[in-house]
């Protein structure tokens, strides 16, 4: 069965450190992959995706990601973190459902502080 | 351009309870998914509606249910309330191709 594992549930970084959260990922199939994040209360705004081509895909907010396939994995990476960055983030699978998108699987969350 | 709104914001319900909860989709989207998300949890599917019919239904029992309408806006409809279908209920839109989910910002259901 599909599945997304992000190993941390709580990262603190300084203010201008990078960042890197850990994404992998069980898919059987190439798979759509996707990085949310969301402030609290708030529901999810997509920072970038992974379709297909260039394994390293630039988002939002100086965000980028790359997928490794072979490390199932599809880390989310920033240079230098702002104050503003403090939220939880979540990865997650798309299944290709009859060529188009079916649901997304999301892992448990990585919840990001960033210290002054 | 609205995005996707939900509404309400808030809701509060007793156990036994019945409950709708609404979603505009983005303007150009037909496609609408509904996720729950208990509190430290990522979210789950609950189903995904495309042209008036459930398209896909991920493990949610049949007490949540669901409609879309012509305008593409979808209801979801829970029965039965229990203490743990207390959540952020979030709906989120799509075109079948491409294929990107943009999310409203939720609805927190409370179950007393």
């Amino acid at each position: 069965a599909q599945s997304v594992t992000q190993p941390d549930i709580h990262i603190t970084v300084s203010e201008g450190a990078s960042l890197e959260l850990r994404c992998n990922y069980s898919y059987g199939a190439t798979p759509y992959l996707f990085w949310y994040v969301q402030s609290p209360g708030q529901g999810l705004q997509l920072l970038l995706k992974y379709f297909s081509g260039d394994t390293l895909v630039q988002g939002i907010k100086g965000f980028e990601a790359e997928f490794k396939r072979s490390q199932s994995s599809f880390n989310l990476r920033k240079p230098s973190v702002h104050w503003s960055d403090a939220a939880e983030y979540f990865c997650a699978v798309g299944e290709n459902y009859g060529g188009s998108q079916g649901n997304l699987i999301f892992g448990k969350g990585t919840k990001l502080s960033v210290k002054p | 351009d609205a995005g996707v709104t939900q509404s309400p914001t808030h809701l509060i319900k007793t156990r036994g309870q019945q409950v709708t909860l609404r979603c505009s989709p983005k303007s150009g989207h037909d496609t609408v998914s509904w996720y729950q998300q208990a509190l430290g949890q990522g979210p789950q599917f609950i189903f995904q509606y495309y042209e008036e019919e459930e398209r896909q239904r991920g493990n949610f029992p049949d007490r949540f249910s669901g409609h879309q309408f012509p305008n593409y806006s979808s209801e979801l409809n829970v029965n039965a309330l229990l203490l743990g279908d207390s959540a952020l209920y979030l709906c989120a839109s799509s075109q079948r191709l491409p294929l990107s989910l943009i999310f409203g910002s939720g609805t927190q259901l409370s179950v007393l």
